[in-house]
């Protein structure tokens, strides 16, 4: 099964676009390439899946490599409910790593 | 529409105790799954249903039991807990599972085993 390889944190100013990239080497070709965050004590939340193309939603954009080895998530405009660990989860046992701290600044 | 259901929302056990965990959807969904998150950990599977009947286990089984009699409820039974057991457990579903669907996920149980 495909696992996942994240930064543990990163930072973004309030407003500004983020970038979270995932790298998942070892993906098939069939799996699905979905994105979870949670907010502390909380359950994860979905954000957006895709498979090959870019996908844009309400929430996100997810940006998908043409080898599909890797893919970024895209929040166009930070605020502090963005504030949260992202997951980066695919393969048939849905491996969630330990995610992307995210952390915002007013 | 409730969404999941999980209860209880903490319990205590002492090592070699037994209990439930319950969890049951109200959306109709095929898929339903049941996840461990230790202290700043992502989330492994456990044990997944793609149906009324049907189980299978995920990537750390385990001291887990699980059955699905209906489509809207999904127990995980502890049989003999034992302190590794230490945890919070999400249970989730899903329209279905090939492909998986969106995921909603319940707000956890939190178990703690003395």
């Amino acid at each position: 099964d495909a696992k996942t390889t994240q930064p543990n944190s990163m930072e973004s100013n309030e407003e500004e676009p983020v970038h979270l990239p995932c790298n998942h080497s070892t993906i098939s070709g069939t799996d699905y390439i979905h994105w979870y965050r949670q907010l502390p004590s909380q359950g994860p939340e979905y954000v957006i899946h895709g498979l090959t193309s870019n996908v844009n939603n309400r929430m996100a954009s997810l940006a998908i490599a043409e080898d599909r080895k890797s893919s970024t998530l895209i929040l166009h405009r930070a605020t502090l409910r963005d504030a949260a660990v992202y997951y980066c989860v695919t393969g048939n046992q849905f491996y969630f790593g330990t995610g992307t701290s995210l952390t915002v600044i007013p | 529409n409730a969404g999941v259901t999980q209860t209880p929302k903490f319990q205590v056990l002492k090592t070699g105790q037994s209990m439930t965990l319950q969890c049951a959807q109200d959306m109709n969904h095929e898929y339903m799954s049941w996840y461990r998150q230790d202290p700043g950990m992502g989330l492994r599977l456990i044990h997944y249903s793609v149906g009324a009947g049907i189980t299978d286990q995920g990537e750390v089984p385990n001291g887990y039991n699980v059955s699905r009699s209906t489509t809207e409820d999904f127990p995980l039974r502890l049989l003999s807990a034992a302190p590794s057991q230490t945890s919070v457990y999400f249970c989730a579903s899903s329209y279905s599972k090939q492909p998986l669907y969106e995921q909603y996920f319940g707000p956890g149980t939190r178990l703690t085993v003395t």
